[in-house]
This record gives C-alpha cells, structure tokens and sequence, in this order.
C-alpha cells in the first residue's frame, strides 16, 4: 500500500464549478498537509499547507484536514480554465522530515 | 517570493556521457536541498537530501556514485548523472528550502529538468 493515495484522474469540470480533490495517507506520524499545483513540464508550486486537522482558506482555495480518518481535501471554488493543472497533495511529519508525495490529479477546468 | 532557478531546462545527451544539472536559490539561503525525478503519471520521488557543506543523504534505491549531489554554498546545488542511461531519462527537479522560514513553509521548487538519454 502506498503512503499517499491520490486519484489521478483527469477530472474535467466546467468553469465556475467547485472542485474537489482529494488525498488519503496511511502514515499516523503526518503531521504537515500541502498541495501543490504542477503545470506541464513545470515544477510544483505550493499552494496550501496546513498542520494538524482542520481547515485552511486561501481565496477560492480551501484545504482541509481530517486526521481521525487520515483524508484531506482541496476545494476550488468558481473554477477557472487557468486552474487547469495536476494537483499535487503532499505530507511529511514536519521539522526537516522528507516530503512524501500523491500522485497528482490531473484536472481540466472547460470553458 | 524565494525563487529557485534550475538549469538546464532540457537536455538531450548520448548514452554513457555525464549530465549536470544546476539548482540556484537566487534571493535565499538554501541551507537543505532536495532531488526528486518524476516519471511519467508518477509522482514526485525523493532521491536525496543535501545539506550545505556534508554529503548527501540518498534515499535507498538511488545509486550516490550515478547520481552526483554537491551543495557546496548556500545558493548552489548541483546533481551529476553520470555515465547517463536512456533508463535515467526522467522529469528531474530540486527543492529548496529557506533558512529563514519555519519548517515546511519555505520548500520551493526549481523549475524542472527533462533528460533525455538517446
């Protein structure tokens, strides 16, 4: 079983949709939630992180975090086509720990 | 923002010849650098951890003698493959940390290098 399981898709949804991606990670001792957003052929940009369980928002971006049930979500709210990207969650258990990544969804956001 | 600029951007080499690839942390001090490659649909695969001044960590699996890490100053890091294999071709990418940030807030990330060994 891998540490991080993410869906890669492709997801497409119309522009102005709210989109939800998601991540789901066996490790308890994960600590430190981030997602990323990786155009092609470009390196990951972060987007969001957050410690612990809860919620995180940052615009039309909303990340959350359930711990008890070791999932977590982005939320990407009134979809732009700019937002077309692969979406990647990643995790470690904080201080200087390696980053453990997902997989990527690959989302397309249609005019 | 901490940008971190990688290059080359691409690169096309003959089996058997060295690559090097180059990793700047232009207005930071990068006192942890980290290779990862990136196959297609795969995800980002941690190779090694440097540290300025000391010899890389690889992760296990990843030959140290065929991939080469030098982080010898605070804003320089390069990866060396060497003898290059058509199976190296990949996605290679660095990340850098910020001295100055709290943990897990200043991992930036270096534009990527697409290798491609013929």
């Amino acid at each position: 079983q891998k540490e991080v399981e993410q869906d890669p898709g492709p997801l497409s949804v119309p522009e102005g949709a709210i989109v939800s991606l998601n991540c789901t990670y066996s490790n308890s001792a994960f600590q430190y939630f981030m997602w990323y957003r990786q155009y092609s052929r470009k390196g990951p940009e972060l987007l969001m992180y957050t410690y612990s369980s809860g919620n995180k928002e940052d615009g039309r971006f909303t990340a959350q975090v359930d711990k008890s049930s070791k999932y977590i979500s982005l939320f990407i709210r009134d979809s732009q086509p700019s937002d077309s990207a692969t979406y990647l969650c990643a995790m470690n258990s904080g201080g200087y720990q390696k980053v453990t990544f997902g997989i990527g969804t690959k989302l397309q956001v249609i005019p | 923002g901490a940008v971190v600029s990688q290059h080359p951007s691409w690169v096309i080499c003959k089996s058997g010849t060295s690559v090097k690839i180059e990793c700047r942390s232009l207005d930071f001090q990068a006192t942890t650098m980290f290779w990862y490659r990136q196959f297609p649909k795969q995800s980002l695969m941690l190779m090694a951890t440097s540290n300025e001044g000391s010899k890389a960590t690889y992760e296990q699996g990843v030959e140290k003698d065929k991939f080469l890490i030098n982080h010898a100053s605070l804003t320089l890091s390069t990866l060396t493959v060497t003898s290059a294999h058509p199976e190296d071709s990949s996605f290679y990418i660095c990340s850098a940390r910020d001295a100055g940030s709290a943990p897990n807030y200043g991992y930036t990330f270096g534009s990527g290098t697409r290798l491609t060994v013929v």
